[in-house]
């Protein structure tokens, strides 16, 4: 149990649907991230939300549509995705959004047929 | 720049030491991570030294900071197969960017 739940935990999906990963943070932070992990690259920054406001927003296409309703809930909606869009999505969580440890789901893996 | 550099694979037997390096270009660095990645999960943090410190000892997790070279280092003593993941080395910059290395993938063999 790490404090940061996400689902679902797999996903497969054709270029045409739109579906959405859902991320829950149970430690009381202020900031939510959505990273993204391909294979054989450095994490990615996708974007960065501090008490439900977007605070950075690191040049990611529009197919991918984040939302913040609260600080406890971060989703991220997918529509018409690429192959090349296939990662591991995290979610993370922080006390706030600048200096402070970060604290990561286990991540939904996401595949595009 | 902002870079991370690790070694990407280290391979050991089960209860020897293992060593994981890392270096990073940011002098202004306040705190540095390494987190562990096991197959098929998400990252957990294991530990995290400001940069004050020269060394920070956990139970078999040593970290060691060398401010002049930019060079952090990740010690696990008596390593086990359990600790077989991708370690990732971070640095917390001042302007508050969180920074991954690639991850060095540990293999420890029986």
């Amino acid at each position: 149990e790490t404090g940061v739940t996400q689902t679902p935990r797999h996903l497969v999906m054709g270029m045409t649907n739109k579906k959405s990963l859902k991320c829950e943070q149970h430690l009381g932070h202020n900031a939510m991230y959505w990273y993204k992990q391909s294979a054989k690259k450095p994490l990615e920054l996708m974007f960065v939300y501090s008490l439900e406001e977007r605070v950075e927003n690191n040049s990611v296409p529009s197919r991918f549509s984040p939302e913040c309703p609260n600080s406890s809930h971060l989703f991220l909606h997918l529509h018409t995705l690429q192959p090349e869009d296939s990662a591991l999505y995290l979610c993370a969580s922080s006390p706030r959004a600048s200096g402070n440890t970060i604290y990561f789901g286990e991540g939904s893996w996401l595949t595009v047929v | 720049g902002e870079d991370v550099e690790q070694s990407l694979f280290l391979s050991v037997r089960e209860g020897d030491s293992s060593v994981i390096n890392c270096t990073y270009t940011d002098s202004s660095s306040t705190y540095l991570y390494w987190y562990k990645q096991e197959p098929g999960a998400g990252l957990q943090l294991l530990t995290y030294i400001f940069s004050n410190m020269d060394m920070k000892q956990d139970q078999r997790l040593t970290v060691l900071l060398n401010k002049k070279d930019k060079h952090l280092s990740l010690r696990i003593a008596d390593t086990q197969t359990g600790d077989s993941a991708i370690y990732f080395c971070a640095e917390y910059n001042q302007g508050g960017k969180l920074i991954f290395g690639q991850g060095t993938e540990l293999s420890v063999k029986p």
